[in-house]
């Protein structure tokens, strides 16, 4: 069965610092892979996705993501956190059916904190 | 293109109401999602519908859940005889079948919404 797993429940930075969130995956084809954003009360912002192609994703807000097939892995990366990147990021991946449409499956999702 | 709404943004009912939820999708988006989300978790798909077909429903689902979406554009959910265990954000997402995904098979774009959070007390 699919399944994403985020193994860090929480993260600390400090602003201007580096940021990397982790995603692993289990699927058994090529997968579709997001990342989204939640702030607090707030629905999910993508910020970034790969169907195919490129390995290395550019997304929005200074993101990007690489897909890796031989570690099943689709790690978030930032070189400089801002303080207005605090929020839940989640990583899901995309479970196509016949005519294109995606059950996305979620990880539990990492919280972002960011010290001044 | 306003992206996708939903009403109520908060509800808090007692246990054994009805309540209904709405989505309004992005405009022209014939296909929409609802996703459960509890706290601390991520979402979790509950159903699908490509216009005004519902073509896959979660076992999360269960009998007391329906979902309508009339004329393929507006979508609603309702909870019946609500439980304590209902209580959770629910989100409504939309996308745009292309003739890329629909041919090629590969995955949309969901756009999602604020999200209901519902209280059962």
């Amino acid at each position: 069965a699919q399944s994403v797993t985020q193994p860090d429940i929480h993260i600390t930075v400090s602003e201007g610092a580096s940021l990397e969130l982790r995603c692993n995956y289990s699927y058994g084809a090529t997968p579709y892979l997001f990342w989204y954003v939640q702030s607090p009360g707030q629905g999910l912002q993508l910020l970034l996705k790969y169907f195919s192609g490129d390995t290395l994703v550019q997304g929005i807000k200074g993101f990007e993501a690489e897909f890796k097939r031989s570690q099943s892995s689709f790690n978030l990366r930032k070189p400089s956190v801002h303080w207005s990147d605090a929020a839940e990021y989640f990583c899901a991946v995309g479970s196509p059916f016949s005519g294109g449409y995606n059950k996305l499956i979620f990880g539990a999702g990492t919280r972002l904190a960011v010290h001044p | 293109d306003t992206g996708v709404s939903q009403d109520p943004r908060h509800k808090i009912t007692k246990r054994g109401q009805n309540v209904t939820f709405r989505c309004d999708p992005i405009s022209e988006h014939n296909r929409l999602y609802w996703y459960r989300q509890t706290l601390g978790q991520g979402p979790e798909f509950l159903t699908y519908f490509q216009n005004e077909a519902q073509l896959e429903k979660s076992r999360l689902l269960s009998d007391r859940f329906s979902a309508e979406r009339p004329k393929g554009s507006f979508s609603t959910l309702e909870i019946q005889r609500t439980e304590q265990g209902d209580s959770a954000m629910y989100l409504c997402a939309s996308s745009l079948e292309s003739v890329w995904t629909h041919t090629s098979g590969l995955g949309d774009t969901q756009y999602f919404g604020p999200g209901t959070r519902l209280t059962v007390l």
